[in-house]
């Protein structure tokens, strides 16, 4: 599985959109982006997954570049609840052992 | 409501005293599995289980056992702790190995003394 590379810690303003990057330049073609995060020590949290596209759902949106190099999770409007540990994974979609392998993610501090 | 829960969720216990940390999903999952979070070490994986009677070690195996007799469950065993397994552990489960969405317990926190 290719490596993650993510800033340790960045902040964000209540209601401001949060912009989270992850670069992934060994990513393959056939491994997928996937963010989870980790809110003060409770069990981690799915988010979003992509492959090239674009993905969006109610909590996040997934910008991938085109060349898959690097990727950007986007809170919208984040909140006091989003603080958290935020971890991006790049991993195959199958013929593989299933693990996650979590890097040191980045501590995202959303101030009010 | 869709849920993993693992239990107990705060443990302390001493030197050499057998102990289960019980996990159970009601999805339906196939795949299951276990890590644990040490500071500056991340979350590593111990042992899963791609089913019933499927079990394979993860990244850090050793002290610990598993089962998967039941689809549902799928407890961690600690046969003899020692201090050097007092981390934060996580139960986890997908409904298969290829699927995206893994869904975490809320951690069961050991200190072994």
């Amino acid at each position: 599985d290719a490596k993650t590379t993510q800033p340790p810690s960045m902040d964000c303003a209540e209601g401001r959109a949060a912009n989270l990057p992850c670069n992934h330049s060994t990513i393959s073609g056939n491994e997928y982006v996937y963010w989870y995060r980790q809110i003060h020590s409770q069990g981690p949290q799915y988010i979003i997954h992509g492959l090239k596209n674009n993905e969006t759902n109610e909590m996040a949106s997934l910008i991938i570049t085109e060349d898959r190099k690097s990727s950007t999770l986007i809170l919208p409007h984040a909140t006091l609840r989003d603080t958290a540990v935020y971890y991006c994974i790049v991993r195959v979609a199958s013929g593989n052992t299933g693990k996650l392998i979590f890097g040191q993610g980045t501590t995202l501090q959303v101030k009010p | 409501e869709a849920q993993v829960t693992q239990n107990p969720r705060y443990l302390i216990t001493v030197t050499g005293k057998k102990l289960t940390v019980t996990c159970s999903q009601n999805m339906n999952h196939e795949y299951m599995s276990w890590y644990r979070q040490d500071p500056g070490l991340g979350l590593r994986q111990i042992y899963y289980s791609m089913n019933v009677e499927v079990t394979d070690k993860g990244d850090v195996p050793e002290g610990y056992k598993v089962s998967r007799k039941e689809k549902r469950n799928f407890p961690l065993i600690l046969e003899s702790p020692s201090p050097n397994q007092t981390s934060l552990y996580f139960c986890a489960s997908r409904y298969r190995v290829r699927n995206t969405e893994a869904f975490f317990g809320q951690g069961t926190r050991l200190t072994v003394v």
